[in-house]
C-alpha cells in the first residue's frame, strides 16, 4: 500500500485558514487521495477526496500537486469544532473493496 | 448524509465473556463493511473486511476465531469478541460503503469495550 506522511501536529487560530499538508511520493496513477477526520471518542468522518483535480465541498478544499506526490487539505476558516486528527489516506482504485489504511494523521488544535 | 449506527456505544464486562457489537447502515446498502480497532493515542488499525454473504477477510495478525464477523445482510454486520480478556479492551469502530468504487466510507461512532 502506498504510504502518506503528515506532520504529527499543527496549531491554528480560530477564524483563520488552515493548510494541512500530506506527502505521498509513491502514489500510483490509480490512487485516490482521501481525507478523513476524527474528533475525540468518535468514529472518523469523511472530509473530501480527489484524484487529480482540485476539489471543493462545503467542509474543505483539496489541492493536489501537479505530480500528485503531495496534497493539501484547506479549511478556509477554522472553528473550535475543527479540532481533530486529520488523516490523509490513499485508496487504490481497484483495491479489494476499497479498504483504507490509516496512518498517524495530523492532530489539529484550534485556539480561540 | 449516509448514517452508520453502531451499538452498543459502551460495554463493560467480565473476563471470559463474549461480546457482540452491531453495525448498521441506516439509509444505504452496504455491500462492504470494515472493522477497526483503536488503542488510546493510536491510529485506527483495520481488523477485517466483510462483504455481504461472504466470509470476512482478516488482516494479518488478527485472530479470526477470536473476532467473529458476520455480514448476513446489506445493512447489518456484527463483530463478536469471543472469550474477551483485558487485553481486548479497546475502541472498536465499523465502517460501511456501497459497491461504487472510490466513494467515501461511512463510519459508526465506535464501541468502547472494557474487560475487567
Amino acid at each position: 500500500d502506498a504510504k502518506t506522511t503528515q506532520p504529527n501536529s499543527m496549531e491554528s487560530n480560530e477564524e483563520e485558514p488552515v493548510h494541512l499538508p500530506c506527502n505521498h511520493s509513491t502514489i500510483s496513477g490509480t490512487d485516490y487521495i482521501h481525507w478523513y477526520r476524527q474528533l475525540p471518542s468518535q468514529g472518523p468522518e469523511y472530509v473530501i477526496h480527489g484524484l487529480t483535480s482540485n476539489v471543493n465541498n462545503r467542509m474543505a478544499s483539496l489541492a493536489i500537486a501537479e505530480d500528485r506526490k503531495s496534497s493539501t487539505l484547506i479549511l478556509h476558516r477554522a472553528t473550535l469544532r475543527d479540532a481533530a486528527v486529520y488523516y490523509c489516506i490513499l485508496e487504490w482504485a481497484y483495491n479489494q473493496g476499497g479498504k483504507l489504511i490509516f496512518g498517524q494523521g495530523t492532530e489539529l488544535s484550534v485556539k480561540p | 448524509g449516509a448514517v452508520v449506527s453502531q451499538h452498543p456505544s459502551w460495554v463493560i464486562c467480565k473476563s471470559g465473556t463474549s461480546v457482540k457489537i452491531e453495525c448498521r447502515s441506516l439509509d444505504f446498502q452496504a455491500t462492504t463493511m470494515f472493522w477497526y480497532r483503536q488503542f488510546p493515542k493510536q491510529s485506527l488499525m483495520l481488523m477485517a473486511t466483510s462483504n455481504e454473504g461472504s466470509k470476512a477477510t482478516y488482516e494479518q495478525g488478527v485472530e479470526k476465531d477470536k473476532f467473529l464477523i458476520n455480514h448476513a445482510s446489506l445493512t447489518l454486520s456484527t463483530l463478536t469478541v469471543t472469550s474477551a480478556h483485558p487485553e481486548d479492551s479497546s475502541f472498536y469502530i465499523c465502517s460501511a460503503r456501497t459497491a461504487v468504487m472510490n466513494q467515501p466510507q461511512h463510519f459508526g461512532d465506535g464501541t468502547r469495550l472494557s474487560i475487567l
